[in-house]
């Protein structure tokens, strides 16, 4: 089953606000990916995080990787229609050759 | 460069008939995978292959079949297709299977009637 779990499945977010996705994964991961897919299209990679309580920015988002390398969140500012679309995480676990296992995403609706 | 290209976008099968979905990459990545993607379950991985020979099972393998001729090809075979088979199908490469970002293709949407 399932072992990366994502949440919320769906969110309707107004423009202009924040809102945040978060990934849990029952064991620990070595690293964790972000991709975004487009309504239509396909997963774009977005940025991959490695170490234990690592945060990146890319603009308006804000990416983390827990202290136990468990988890990860993706927290956008100030939400653009642009950013419609879903957002996937992948991680990738250290005793299974690195092979991704993605969770099943979080859907973004942006009422302008 | 082309990036990730797969073959055809669109197919409609009955049940219990074959075909093969065609992915190739120009990046001479060594790492190829096959995923499905079903609404609310994400990507599943079906097969993957780390270099040309070698391929191996990923969660979904079943009623799959895969090749690795040449670094740039790795087509996924359908041996009898099942309405349970209806998809949409995304070739991914990279320069390895979980350390690099994954090149995904623009995906084949297939139909089992």
């Amino acid at each position: 089953g399932q072992q990366v779990m994502q949440i919320p499945q769906y969110q309707h977010v107004q423009e202009g606000e924040d809102f945040t996705t978060y990934c849990n994964s029952s064991t620990t991961l070595s690293n964790i990916q972000w991709y975004k897919q487009r309504p239509g299209g396909h997963p774009v990679f977005l940025i991959q995080l490695v170490k234990s309580g690592e945060v990146k920015k890319q603009k308006r988002l804000t990416f983390q990787f827990g202290e136990a390398k468990k988890n990860s969140s993706l927290h956008i500012t100030a939400t653009q229609t642009t950013d419609v679309g879903t957002y996937f995480c992948a991680g990738a676990k250290t005793d299974s050759w690195g092979k991704l296992q993605f969770g099943a995403g979080t859907q973004v609706v942006v009422t302008p | 460069n082309a990036g990730v290209t797969q073959t055809p976008k669109f197919q409609v099968l009955k049940t219990g008939q074959s075909m093969t979905l065609q992915c190739a990459q120009d990046m001479n990545h060594e790492y190829m995978s096959w995923y499905r993607q079903d609404p609310g379950m994400g990507l599943r991985l079906i097969h993957y292959s780390v270099g040309a020979g070698i391929t191996d099972q990923g969660e979904v393998p079943n009623g799959y079949n895969v090749s690795r001729s040449t670094t740039e090809d790795f087509p996924l075979r359908l041996l009898s297709a099942a309405p349970s088979q209806t998809s949409v199908y995304f070739c991914a490469s990279s320069y390895s299977p979980g350390a690099y970002e994954q090149y995904f293709g623009p995906g084949t949407r297939l139909t089992v009637t």
